[in-house]
């Protein structure tokens, strides 16, 4: 069955320090992944996607996300957080309808309140 | 997204009452869909549709209905509304290539 995992529910980084946010996907065949943030009374926003090519993503914000395929992770970096980086992070991941089909839908995780302290 | 807009943003209503959460779009898209929020759960999909022809359920379909005007318009229908369907509402729209989408603003509704 497909699937995305968000183990933490909360990340908690001073200003300044490199962060984390993990992410593990379970799906047959390739995985197409997403990441979105969504900042208080907030609809959903892109940050990034991996769909093929290189593992490391860069995407808005400053943010990128490295796939590791052995380990089915999709985890969101950041080299230097900012207090208005504090918001909360979606993972999800495409599945196909049927085999053969280029319809989709989007498996989404439970999502992780990051907070980055002065 | 301004791109998606929803409305009302907030609505109270009591239960046993009907109430339609609309949405519209101008990004071009076919497929359109309908979410809930609630804490701890994450988005969960209520319906979606890949062109104004085609209407499906998603997991949490049960309790709603939902109707493609057009391209543009995709309403979601609590026929008698209950307090467990008292959540976040998104609408989001979706690009053919990856599935990426892109979401509405939300609506906040309560059910008393």
């Amino acid at each position: 069955a497909q699937s995305v995992a968000q183990p933490e529910d909360q990340v908690n980084v001073a200003e300044g320090n490199p962060l984390t946010v993990k992410c593990t996907y379970s799906v047959s065949g390739n995985p197409y992944l997403f990441w979105y943030v969504q900042y208080p009374n907030r609809g959903l926003q892109f940050l990034l996607k991996y769909i093929t090519g290189d593992n490391l993503v860069k995407g808005s914000y400053g943010f990128e996300a490295e796939f590791n395929k052995s380990q089915t992770s999709f985890h969101l970096k950041k080299p230097s957080a900012l207090v208005s980086d504090s918001a909360l992070y979606f993972c999800a991941v495409r599945v196909l309808l049927s085999r053969g089909s280029t319809l989709g839908r989007l498996y989404f995780g439970r999502g992780t309140q990051l907070t980055v302290w002065p | 997204d301004a791109d998606v807009t929803q409305t009302p943003r907030n609505r109270i209503t009591k239960t046993g009452k009907r109430i339609m959460l609309e949405c519209s779009q101008t990004k071009g898209h076919d497929r359109m869909y309908w979410y809930r929020q609630d804490p701890g759960l994450g988005l969960r999909l209520i319906y979606y549709s890949f062109d104004v022809k085609d209407i499906n359920k998603g997991e949490i379909s049960d309790g709603y209905s939902v109707s493609r005007q057009a391209q543009a318009k995709f309403s979601l229908s609590l026929e008698s509304a209950i307090p467990n369907q008292t959540a976040l509402y998104f609408c989001a729209t979706g690009a053919i290539m990856y599935n990426e989408q892109f979401f509405g603003p939300g609506t906040r509704l309560t059910v008393l």
